[in-house]
């Protein structure tokens, strides 16, 4: 994998429904793994930061799991309300904290009240 | 958290003209800021890095002359679309991470909206 990739593009969710999307990243030299939500008309805002192969993070109902060997990463949203409403962004960083930081394409998630 | 700041939020100018954005770390010194394009329905694509006190680096294809990047102190950099024209409208966006550990995140400033006309 060259780039940062995630998937779907899209995604519409019926309130209360949980979800879950794909972020796949090059494991060669890997350092660091973001998620980010931007919501319309605001800055990208960051949910977690990742680094250890395995790792496992939460944020009231959004979690998100880490595989550094195979490069690919999940985010989960647990019962979704209508302010999860956002495109999420999976960046990936290789080498160290002055590395650039590569977006993938987003998944812009709707929730349907 | 921490904030960068972004400067003009939006700008609209006319074909020829040149354009600067300014990006402030405001509480903490960033030797390093990142710039960012967002084409029409794309994500966040990297134009280039900043690197304070020497000269940016420029992603593959992004013209460093047309996108002039300076990075003069620690808490500044700034973008200059020279002669700008209609194709360069976009969004801008630049973020920043404080020193620290390394999962520490990026912080964003709001984004310049950019129309030449």
């Amino acid at each position: 994998i060259l780039n940062v990739e995630q998937s779907p593009q899209s995604l519409h969710v019926q309130e209360g429904d949980s979800t879950n999307f794909t972020c796949s990243f090059p494991s060669s030299n890997f350092y660091a793994l973001h998620w980010y939500r931007w919501e319309t008309a605001k800055s990208p805002e960051a949910l977690f930061v990742m680094t250890l192969n395995g790792d496992e993070k939460k944020k009231g109902r959004i979690s998100a799991t880490l595989n550094t060997k195979e490069g690919y990463s999940y985010l989960y949203i647990k019962g979704s309300q209508p302010e999860d409403s956002a495109t999420y962004l999976c960046a990936s960083s290789k080498y160290s904290s002055a590395s650039k930081i590569i977006f993938g394409s987003g998944t812009r998630l709707s929730i349907r009240p | 958290g921490a904030v960068v700041s972004q400067h003009p939020s939006w700008v609209i100018c006319k074909s020829g003209t040149s354009v600067k954005i300014e990006c402030r770390s405001l509480d903490f010194q960033a030797t390093t800021m990142f710039w960012y394009r967002q084409f029409p329905k794309q994500s966040l694509m990297l134009m280039a890095t900043s690197n304070e006190g020497s000269k940016a680096t420029y992603e593959q294809g992004v013209e460093k002359d047309k996108f002039l990047i300076n990075h003069a102190s620690l808490t500044l950099s700034t973008l200059t679309v020279t002669s700008a024209h209609p194709e360069d409208s976009s969004f801008y966006i630049c973020s920043a991470r404080p020193p620290g550990e390394r999962d520490t995140e990026a912080f964003f400033g709001q984004g310049t909206r950019l129309t030449v006309v």
